[in-house]
């Protein structure tokens, strides 16, 4: 497999069940982000991993925890989740380095009924 | 703080022609990146150009093209010689401190359709 994937494409769950997002990067970088992207809002940065050691939180709830166990890998846990935060969940990753682009995986569609 | 604003919620162009998405920015940093990704209706973002800051020219990649009016606080993007397959969203996004080089802020997006 080749650049960022993500699994599942599509997940379905309730308020009550607990579920993960999983992301795979094959392209050899050391950051690793979470975005979610809401119907008619911009895209929103969620956290942000360099070398498997967490930078950024974007004030995320807890009902969101990210775990990155390898720099190729990062995982999206989710519990006790609210209807509202049904959207596309993006991975992305490039190099640690100013100047380098992101590139994204082709997101997680989350429907919390 | 830094922002993104994108005007045009949709455009549409004929096959064949060029089409100007519209992208200003806002930040008092010197140093930023600017970004354009496509987002086709599977949901993935794709690459397509980045321009620096202190970048002289203006950034090509083959049909795409970055109009980067610094002082205006302007990047457009050029697609020339538009094909079906270019209807998507488009997102103009920014690098650049504060809140790290990792950050990305990204506009509110433009659907472009493209008509045979």
């Amino acid at each position: 497999e080749t650049g960022v994937t993500q699994t599942p494409r599509h997940l379905v769950m309730g308020m009550t069940n607990k579920k993960s997002l999983k992301c795979e990067q094959h392209l050899g970088h050391n950051a690793m982000y979470w975005y979610k992207q809401s119907a008619k809002k911009p895209l929103e940065l969620m956290f942000v991993y360099n070398f498997k050691e967490q930078t950024e939180n974007n004030s995320v709830p807890s009902r969101f925890s990210p775990e990155c166990p390898n720099s190729s890998h990062l995982f999206l846990h989710l519990h006790t989740l609210q209807p509202e935060d049904s959207a596309l969940y993006l991975c992305a990753s490039s190099q640690e380095s100013a100047e380098e682009t992101q590139y994204f995986g082709p997101g997680t569609r989350l429907l919390v009924l | 703080a830094q922002k993104i604003t994108q005007t045009q919620p949709g455009m549409f162009v004929q096959e064949k022609e060029a089409v100007t998405l519209d992208c200003t920015y806002d930040t008092s940093d010197p140093s930023y990146g600017l970004f354009w990704y496509k987002q086709p209706s599977s949901g993935e973002m794709i690459f397509l150009i980045y321009q620096g800051s202190y970048d002289q020219q203006n950034a090509t990649e083959g049909r795409y093209s970055l109009n980067f009016q610094k002082a205006r606080k302007s990047a457009n993007l050029v697609i020339s010689a538009s094909q079906l397959g270019d209807s998507a969203m488009y997102f103009c996004a920014m690098r650049g401190r504060p809140g790290g080089y990792n950050k990305l802020i990204f506009g509110a997006g433009t659907r472009l359709a493209v008509h045979p």
